[in-house]
């Protein structure tokens, strides 16, 4: 069974920083392009970051492009997320979420959420 | 960036009804257009995923069709599970984007 499970969410203050994980079981993770996706309270669905299988290509929103950085480790099974100089309208529940790369989100997790507030 | 353009944004239906859903994009698509299914405090989940090819586990009574820039969910009749808000997805450029969404609610 496929399981994706984002940790690492909470309260930080504008112009924070924050580290967010994504421990996934079930799968074949090295060969998998991975995605965070997020949800601000009320809105819809935005993509943020992918990351490919073997993790040598990133891309990422232009809105997160330069403070947001995305990482894998493929021993331990893990994606993450680091995010710098967080901005209040940041406050979302991001996903981790399967694919992205060359194939859609086919698996994600229950997200978690990030508050950025003082 | 391709902007995809979802409507209605609400459709008020019965369960049992036939529901059509549309998602346009500002280009052309191919077919690399999926649509999601998302409700309050759960995982988004993948329903139909290149257009028209059902995701694992997901009931005969979701389909897709559409190619190039205009593409349609349908559930063929609404079951009470049903009632969520609905998402196109496109992966046919980077970056990756979302519609706004179009909410099934219960009449």
């Amino acid at each position: 069974e496929v399981q994706l499970l984002e940790s690492g969410g909470g309260l930080v203050q504008p112009g924070g920083s924050r580290r967010l994980s994504c421990a996934a079981s079930g799968f074949t993770f090295w060969n998998s392009a991975m995605t965070w996706v997020r949800q601000v309270p009320g809105k819809g669905l935005e993509w943020v970051s992918t990351i490919s299988g073997f993790g040598g290509e990133t891309f990422y929103a232009d809105s997160v492009k330069g403070r947001f950085t995305i990482s894998r480790d493929n021993f331990k099974n893990t994606v993450s997320l680091q995010m710098n100089s967080l901005r209040t309208e940041e406050t979302a529940v991001y996903y981790c979420a399967r694919g992205g790369h060359f194939s859609h989100f086919d698996y994600w997790g229950q997200g978690i959420l990030v508050t950025v507030s003082s | 960036e391709i902007v995809l353009t979802q409507s209605p944004v609400t459709l008020s239906l019965s369960p049992g009804e036939r529901a059509t859903l549309s998602c346009r994009a500002s280009q052309s698509l191919s077919n690399y257009l999926a649509w999601y299914q998302h409700k309050p405090g759960q995982a988004p989940r993948l329903l139909i995923y290149d257009a028209s090819n059902r995701a694992t586990g997901i009931p005969t009574r979701f389909s897709g069709s559409g190619s190039g820039t205009d593409f349609t969910l349908t559930i063929s009749s609404l079951e009470p599970e049903d009632f969520a808000v609905y998402y196109c997805q496109q992966r046919t450029s980077w970056p990756r984007t979302f519609g706004q969404g179009t909410k099934v609610e219960i009449k």
